[in-house]
């Protein structure tokens, strides 16, 4: 158990829905990331906070994408008006600034499944 | 965009043998991490090397750092039924990182 936890786990939704996912990192970690995994593929870099500043987006988080961590503690990734192509592993990682190394915690992530 | 490729995508062993991955990069890296995911969980940080190391030991994993070649390998030895799994090396410069697309590892016990 890594400590990180998200919700849903799995999301079912009918395209053109909005959907929400959580995550919870460990709790004195500052650093907070969100990637995208498809089937056979690694994960790939979508955003991350510093606290509650996003300091950095990914040219694959389209406008119809935001995310938020407006307290620096838990963040939430919206989808607004989700595709087909939206379904994917969205997996959230946490880690401590002060590591310099940048060891990243995963969460279980949450599947979605745009049908 | 994905950085590292891992090689191969497939491998099965029988318990008891080694089994090695490879990973080739292309930017210059801070640090090569490897992951590991069981199927539809969430990735478990391995180990970690920094880019002025060549060679580093944890358990029974031994992970090698080629900066010229840009090139990695993880090698876990003595492997079991529970080492199965998907591997992913990951490449990290300043505050990016980078995933491979991973190499399925099969133990058959």
């Amino acid at each position: 158990d890594t400590g990180v936890s998200q919700n849903p786990r799995h999301k079912i939704t009918k395209r053109g829905q909005n959907v929400t996912f959580r995550c919870d990192p460990i709790s004195e970690h500052n650093r907070l990331y969100w990637y995208r995994q498809t089937l056979g593929q690694g994960p790939e870099f979508l955003t991350y906070f510093q606290n509650e500043a996003q300091l950095e987006k990914s040219r694959l988080l389209s406008d119809r994408f935001s995310a938020e961590r407006p307290k620096g503690s838990f963040s939430t990734l919206e989808i607004q008006r989700t595709e087909q192509g939206d379904s994917a592993m969205y997996l959230c990682a946490s880690s401590l600034r002060a590591q310099p190394y940048n060891e990243q915690f995963f969460g279980p992530g949450t599947r979605l499944t745009v049908l | 965009s994905q950085q590292g490729e891992e090689d191969p995508q497939a491998l099965s062993i029988q318990e008891g043998e080694n089994a090695t991955m490879n990973c080739s990069y292309k930017t210059s890296i801070n640090n090569l991490q490897w992951y590991r995911q069981n199927s539809g969980r969430g990735l478990v940080h391995l180990i970690l090397i920094r880019s002025n190391e060549r060679e580093k030991h944890s358990g029974r994993l031994r992970v090698t750092l080629d900066t010229s070649k840009k090139s990695s390998s993880l090698l876990i030895t003595a492997s079991r039924a529970a080492d199965t799994a998907s591997y992913f090396c990951a490449t990290v410069n300043n505050n990016d990182m980078r995933f491979g697309a991973g190499t399925r590892l099969t133990v058959k016990p």
